[in-house]
Formats: structure tokens, C-alpha cells, sequence
């Protein structure tokens, strides 16, 4: 079965602009859930879709937003970026939402922003 | 103060020796309990689940959970070179959202 594919791999924005990272998940996985990774931070909770609903969020500004589609896919938004977005941006699949259920995460997509 | 408290490390060791991980955590409605491990320039992938207290064992890798104290551990028993990576604790009180502690860089050297 393949993996949580995340697309790109590989960002360069610069301050201001609006990016769109993408996530698919593990085929017949409906959870998908981003998480932002920071040498300081750590990885933190963005917020997590089920069938289309958004179902949990952290706390991030509202310049952070997501959607996901029919088919489970599902993109993230970070508008009028600032140079402390810069960060690997982790998406991961699980099958369920009503517990915690085992999370399968990407590779990841490394934004950098000048 | 960090809802989970991980010691960043970095933490060094000769290879086959024993290694333990440790977190602590603050919210007592926490209630599942994982290790992570983060290869440089890869995604976590998940070692251990455990739901509650007690012990959990696979391998060569033993999770354990003190409620009580709110203690969480991973040992890693004939540690090799291929365990040297970043460990990841994490925790959860139910549905998918993750709190993180902020992962022990683990080296095993020959």
C-alpha cells in the first residue's frame, strides 16, 4: 500500500505571499492531520479533517486554513506568509476520528520563507 | 509550561547498550501514549501505542506508562547504528490531535 504522499517537497516563498501544500492520503484513510515542525517548537497540531469537516484545530492564526476533498486529499493554506513560517509542514492519514487512532505521516514539505 | 516535557538530548551511547527515553506530561485526561522516530529529512513513523498505564513491548523497544505520575518511558534494549534518530513522545486525551514533546536526538555509536 503506498504511503502519505505530500506535494512539494520543497518550498521557497517570500514574505507575503500565499502557499498551498497538498497531502494524500493512505488509500481508505478519511482522517488526514496537519502538523507544523519548528527546530523551537517542536511539531504542533495545525488541525485535523474528516469526510470533508474540519474536525479539530490548533492554535494557529486564521492565515493557516485547510480543506479536504471527496476523495480524502487534502490541501493547507498559509496566507500572506511571515519569515517565521518557515518550517516542515507534516501531513498524516489515519482511519478513523472517533479515537485516537494510528497516524501514518508524509515525508513532509520543507517551506522556506525570505 | 509545555504540555509535554521531553529532554532534547543529544543523547550518546555505545552500541548494545540500553537507552531510555523519558517524558512527562501535565494534563491528566491524557489517556493514549506514543513514541515516534524521526530520521533527518523523513516523517515520523510510530514505534509504540499504548492506551493507559502499564507495558508494551516489541522487539527490542519497551513503552511504559505511569498515570500517576505522569511519566511516559521507551527503552530501547541492544540498541544499533540504525536507532540514531530524533524520538518523538506524544500524547492525546482522544480523537486524532497530537501533542508533542520536543524529541531526544539519539546517536548509537560503533
Amino acid at each position: 500500500k503506498a504511503g502519505v504522499t505530500q506535494t512539494p517537497r520543497y518550498l521557497i516563498k517570500t514574505r507575503g505571499q500565499q502557499v498551498t501544500l497538498s497531502c494524500s492520503p493512505i488509500s481508505g484513510h478519511r482522517s488526514v492531520s496537519w502538523y507544523q515542525q519548528t527546530p523551537g517548537q517542536g511539531l504542533q497540531f495545525l488541525f485535523e479533517y474528516f469526510s470533508e469537516t474540519q474536525r479539530n484545530k490548533g492554535n494557529f492564526p486564521g492565515r493557516f486554513s485547510g480543506r479536504q476533498f471527496s476523495n480524502s486529499r487534502s490541501e493547507m493554506n498559509v496566507s500572506t506568509l511571515e519569515l517565521g513560517d518557515s518550517a516542515l509542514y507534516l501531513c498524516a492519514s489515519s482511519l478513523e476520528d472517533t479515537r485516537t487512532d494510528t497516524q501514518y505521516f508524509g515525508p513532509g514539505t520543507r517551506l522556506t520563507v525570505l | 509550561q509545555k504540555e509535554v516535557e521531553q529532554d532534547p538530548g543529544p543523547l550518546s551511547v555505545p552500541e548494545g547498550a540500553i537507552v531510555s527515553l523519558n517524558c512527562t506530561y501535565s494534563n491528566s485526561a491524557f489517556q493514549y501514549f506514543m513514541w515516534y522516530r524521526q530520521y533527518s529529512r523523513k516523517g515520523p513513523e510510530l514505534l509504540m501505542y499504548t492506551y493507559s498505564s502499564g507495558n508494551k513491548e516489541d522487539g527490542r523497544f519497551t513503552a511504559q506508562v505511569d498515570k500517576s505520575s505522569k511519566y511516559i518511558s521507551l527503552f530501547i534494549r541492544d540498541s544499533q547504528p540504525s536507532d540514531s534518530a530524533t524520538y518523538l513522545c506524544a500524547v492525546s486525551g482522544g480523537g486524532n490531535k497530537l501533542t508533542f514533546g520536543t524529541g531526544t536526538q539519539l546517536k548509537v555509536e560503533l
